[in-house]
């Protein structure tokens, strides 16, 4: 089955740099690259997702690249702001028929 | 229009009780998971549906999991009897299919002793 992870595990970046997080997928057949974020005590909610026919997507302060022949994407966040420090999840799924597999998480920290 | 509704939301419970988790998945979605949430890390699928259909269990701890989606609308898992590493967070999710935005609910935090 589909394998995810997630690197590195925690990120500490100072207000107003960029962060980025990258995770690896092993099954070549995923092609739906979801990003949730998790604050504290509340649920995942999707920040962005991209399809494999589409290599980067922006969504303002927020990109997500992919990468299939290195089976990995990565998550970009610029101009950081405190109320970007939450747990960062990247998934994989295969198609409508199959499961989203979730990476262990990244807890991103932005310092004032 | 409401999310994800998911009940309780907490539950403390002595192990080798009985515990039942509920979920109100979005109208339309066809697709109903529910994920198992340790302490620091990612959601892990447990089972997933297809309408009233039971897809992916493979992840489901058979011997004392259950679960079931009446109609292909609300669900209830089960777990009996509890044992203390059950304690995590449940979380209930939907969507269109596998491959579109899954939504979760706020999840039930179970705590076993």
């Amino acid at each position: 089955g589909e394998n995810v992870e997630q690197h590195p595990s925690t990120l500490s970046v100072q207000e107003g740099d960029s962060a980025v997080i990258k995770c690896t997928y092993s099954d070549s057949a995923s092609n739906y690259f979801p990003w949730y974020k998790q604050e504290l005590g509340k649920r995942p909610q999707l920040i962005i997702d991209i399809r494999s026919n589409v290599g980067e997507k922006k969504d303002q302060r927020i990109a997500v690249t992919l990468n299939k022949t290195a089976k990995h994407f990565s998550l970009h966040i610029t101009e950081t702001q405190p109320e970007d420090s939450a747990v960062y999840f990247c998934a994989a799924s295969t198609g409508a028929n199959s499961k989203l597999t979730f990476g262990k998480g990244i807890t991103l920290s932005v310092r004032p | 229009e409401a999310g994800v509704v998911q009940s309780p939301r907490y539950k403390i419970i002595e192990k080798k009780q009985p515990v039942a988790f509920w979920c109100n998945p979005i109208s339309g979605h066809n697709t109903l998971y529910w994920y198992l949430q340790n302490l620091g890390q990612g959601p892990e699928l447990l089972i997933r549906y297809e309408n009233e259909e039971a897809v992916d269990d493979s992840q489901l701890p058979k011997d004392r999991f259950s679960a079931e989606r009446l109609k292909g609308v609300d669900s209830t898992l089960k777990i009996q009897p509890a044992e203390l590493g059950d304690s995590a967070v449940y979380l209930c999710a939907s969507s269109f299919g596998g491959n579109t935005e899954a939504f979760f609910g706020q999840g039930t935090r179970l705590t076993v002793v």
